[in-house]
Parts: C-alpha cells; sequence; structure tokens
C-alpha cells in the first residue's frame, strides 16, 4: 500500500495564479483532511471530508476549496495564491466506522507534505 | 475553542537519557494522538491515546482525560528520536487540534 500520496511535493507560485494540491489514499479511509504547518508552528486545519461528497470548514478555510468525488481522491485548490498562502501542506486520512460516532475516529495517517512558495 | 499547550517547547538530551513532554488540553476531548516529525518534514503517528496508557518499545504515553492531560514517556533516547512532537486533539466535530509542539535535539 502506498498509504496517502501528494503531489507535487514542492512548488513555486506567482501571486494570483491558482493551483491544485492532489492527495489520494489507498487505504479506503473515508476521513480525509487538509493541514497547512507554517514554519516552527503545528498543523492547521483547512478543510475536512467525511465522506465522498461531504466537506466541511476547518479552522482556516479562507482561500482555498475543496472537493470529494470519489473516496480515494481529496484536493485542495488555491484559487488565487497570495503570499500568506507560503507554507507546507499535509493531506491525512483516517477511518472511523460512522461519522456520527464522535469518539471512533481511528488514527490519522499523513502524506510527505507539499511545499509551496507564493512569490 | 478548545486550547492545546504543549511543554516544553524545546529540549536538548544526551543521547541515553530519558525525558517526558507533556500535553495540557482546556476541555473534554474524544481522543488525542501523538505524532512524530522528523527532520526531513514527515508525520508518524506514534499513540492514539484517547485515555490509559500505551507502550510502543521505549516510547509510552499516558492520558488522564478526567485532569486534561497526556504524557509522553521516552526512554533511553537516540539520535534519531531528534525531531518534533506534536500532540493533537479531537475536539468534537471531527475538527483536530495541534499543539505547538515540542522540539527535541538528542546529541550524540
Amino acid at each position: 500500500n502506498a498509504g496517502v500520496t501528494q503531489t507535487p511535493k514542492f512548488r513555486i507560485l506567482k501571486i494570483g495564479q491558482s493551483m491544485t494540491l492532489q492527495c489520494t489514499q489507498d487505504m479506503n479511509h473515508n476521513y480525509m483532511y487538509w493541514y497547512r504547518q507554517d514554519p516552527g508552528m503545528g498543523l492547521k486545519l483547512i478543510y475536512y471530508s467525511v465522506g465522498a461528497g461531504i466537506t466541511d470548514k476547518g479552522e482556516v478555510p479562507n482561500g482555498y476549496n475543496v472537493s470529494r468525488s470519489t473516496t480515494e481522491d481529496f484536493p485542495l485548490r488555491l484559487e488565487l495564491a497570495a503570499p500568506s498562502q507560503t507554507s507546507v501542506y499535509f493531506c491525512a486520512s483516517s477511518y472511523s466506522p460512522g461519522h456520527k460516532i464522535h469518539n471512533s475516529n481511528q488514527p490519522q495517517h499523513f502524506g510527505d507534505g507539499t511545499r509551496l512558495s507564493i512569490l | 475553542g478548545i486550547q492545546v499547550e504543549q511543554s516544553p517547547p524545546d529540549l536538548i538530551l544526551q543521547e541515553g537519557a530519558n525525558s517526558t513532554l507533556r500535553c495540557n488540553f482546556s476541555d473534554s476531548v474524544n481522543n488525542l494522538q501523538w505524532f512524530h516529525q522528523n527532520p526531513w518534514g514527515q508525520l508518524i503517528n506514534l499513540f492514539y491515546i484517547p485515555s490509559g496508557t500505551k507502550q510502543n518499545g521505549r516510547l509510552s504515553a499516558t492520558t488522564v482525560a478526567t485532569e486534561r492531560y497526556s504524557l509522553l514517556y521516552i526512554s533511553s533516547s537516540q539520535t534519531t528520536d531528534s525531531g518534533v512532537y506534536f500532540c493533537a486533539v479531537d475536539a468534537g466535530g471531527f475538527k483536530t487540534i495541534f499543539g505547538a509542539g515540542t522540539r527535541l535535539f538528542v546529541k550524540a
């Protein structure tokens, strides 16, 4: 199993450009997450999804969009890149037997990250 | 919202020493995880521990949910233990909140 795969690993964007960060997992996990990690800081949740067709905002969703058309894929889109979005982006997935059972979530598995610089 | 505080923020150990990292959280949580971020930036899940004690080799963790803290113990530290250790809690609504981390450097 590859686990959680993120592409690209590195990217430099100009202000105002758009791009999509790809994330795919092969563990049949129903939950997926996008985080950003700024230098010297912990991770902050951008968006999450509890299953195909269902997404919701995390702590810092402004400037980003997501979609979840399949169980495996959870792309993150930046429409108008801004310098404040320079960060390392991590995708993660986990399994929960039922999204209404709040304390049943299982450990999160992370991808290796995408380092994004906006100049 | 819920606050997650980790201590100490930085820690330098001589190889072979033991250490305890602490995570305090300000409200009841559904679950708690400990992660290690290695110097290459990769995040590895160490423990999923909403309560009780777990051990995995030289690492163990204890969460006392009623007192809102968790401890990560590292025994006989090795240089490969260097990196950042994060505590993350599930605050409900499927949102995970990370602490700022403890940066550990183990000297040979």
